[in-house]
């Protein structure tokens, strides 16, 4: 079946601008993860949605980001006022039931969304 | 703090040469280990995880609760090994996020 799929697979943006990036979890997949990798970082959480919820947004790096999740399916994270720090490549990830189970799902990603902030 | 260190940026080897991927972790709780695989241009994936106690494409780790490690091995490597290999953990049982180490680029040349 379809795996994650995020758009778009590029963004080129000047500094100052706000940005959106969208995420299409696999169906039936209850929880749905986001998060980034910089040049020469590894991967950094930013953001967890599990069913109904209230999100966990405690990787989130400043008040600039934001990111909801619509029905339950569709995610988009958005970042205000970009900054050239915000470049990188964007991941999302989703798996099939989240938290509250003995052991941790195993997360699916998609192919991510590079930023780059000129 | 939680913590995974992967103190290789780099590891180069050749065709049939053991190989080992360190990973160190630091975390209060009662974690479970990854490793996660992200071939040239393909998606990240997961490759081995320590409950599962399984040898996936020739590669396995051990959790080393003493020394708090989860280095990853495989015997012979092959060309296609080549990839960037990153560590990561979660909480064991309930929470999900996971936290990833800054990654280990494997090379196998021939």
């Amino acid at each position: 079946g379809a795996g994650v799929s995020q758009s778009p697979s590029n963004k080129v943006t000047e500094k100052g601008k706000d940005v959106e990036l969208r995420c299409d979890p696999i169906s039936g997949h209850t929880a749905l993860y986001w998060y980034r990798q910089s040049l020469g970082q590894g991967l950094e959480f930013l953001i967890y949605f599990q069913g109904n919820s209230a999100p966990d947004k405690s990787g989130l790096p400043s008040d600039r980001f934001s990111a909801e999740r619509t029905g339950g399916s569709v995610s988009t994270l958005t970042i205000q006022r970009t900054q050239q720090e915000d470049s990188a490549v964007y991941l999302c990830a989703s798996s099939l039931r989240g938290s509250g189970v003995t052991s941790t799902d195993t997360q699916y990603f998609g192919p991510g969304t590079r930023l780059t902030v000129l | 703090a939680q913590r995974v260190t992967q103190p290789e940026k780099l590891l180069s080897v050749f065709k049939g040469a053991p190989v080992e991927l360190k990973c160190n972790y630091s975390y209060s709780g009662s974690p479970e280990l990854f490793w996660y695989v992200q071939y040239s241009r393909q998606r990240l994936q997961l490759l081995l995880r320590h409950i599962s106690r399984e040898s996936i494409k020739g590669f396995t780790a051990d959790l080393n609760k003493g020394e708090t490690s989860f280095h990853l091995k495989k015997p012979f490597a092959q060309e296609e090994d080549s990839a960037m290999y990153y560590c990561a953990l979660s909480e064991a049982g309930g929470y999900n996020k996971l936290i990833f180490g800054a990654g280990t680029r494997l090379a196998v040349h021939p």
